[in-house]
């Protein structure tokens, strides 16, 4: 069984902290990291796809980073803002097209 | 452009019904999925169809479950003679070509409660 974790579970930081959470998998096999946003009452949305180890991938204050040999990702968000709160998930996919997620971390961002 | 779309957005059912999920996904997209979230849990993966065919029904729980894509665009995920731990949201997503490296576009989801 392949197992996804994420780590916090649930994050509470005041507006402007910069924050950072953990995506840990199994290494083997490994072909993609997803991760994506899940705002409450809204679709899922994809924030990045990486493949290679030692990606680094941004989009404005979020960017993320990926060790494919030791089998982990951070996802970093530089000067939190309220709209950051969502729920942040994490999805491999290894020879297959499912995506295996993790449990996700819940950021709350207060003003 | 329109993205993808679930309906409905909210279920209440009773033990025992049956239940249709339709999904709507991003037109030309080739790929569909469904993955349903229990509570405290991430989504977890069902079923995935390239074009009409089932590509991989590996995630489906029991044979109650069913999902159809008769002509390569709209799903319907089925659920026959539901049972209170099938409550959960449920996620459709497409993607234009399948592959483990690209992009899978969610839907809103249909919450679904079985009393």
């Amino acid at each position: 069984i392949l197992n996804v974790e994420q780590s916090p579970q649930s994050l509470h930081v005041q507006e402007g902290d910069s924050t950072n959470f953990t995506c840990s998998f199994p290494s083997s096999n490994f072909y993609a990291l997803h991760w994506y946003r899940w705002e409450t009452a809204k679709s899922p949305e994809a924030l990045f796809v990486m493949t290679l180890n030692g990606d680094e991938k941004k989009k404005g204050r979020i960017s993320a980073t990926l060790n494919t040999k030791e089998g982990y990702s951070y996802l970093y968000i530089k000067g939190s803002q309220p709209e950051d709160s969502a729920t942040y998930l994490c999805a491999l996919s290894y020879n297959t097209d499912k995506l295996i997620f993790g449990t996700g971390t819940r950021l709350q961002v207060f003003p | 452009g329109a993205g993808v779309s679930q309906t409905p957005s909210n279920k209440v059912t009773e033990k025992g019904k049956y239940v249709e999920l339709r999904c709507d996904p991003i037109s030309g997209h080739t790929a569909l999925y469904w993955y349903r979230q229990s509570l405290g849990q991430g989504p977890e993966f069902l079923i995935y169809f390239q074009g009409t065919g089932a590509a991989d029904d590996s995630g489906l729980p029991n044979d109650r479950f069913f999902a159809v894509r008769p002509e390569g665009s709209v799903s319907t995920l089925k659920i026959q003679r539901t049972e209170r731990g099938d409550s959960a949201v449920y996620l459709c997503a497409s993607s234009p070509a399948g592959g483990s490296y690209n992009e899978q576009f969610f839907g809103p989801g249909t919450r679904l409660t079985v009393l």
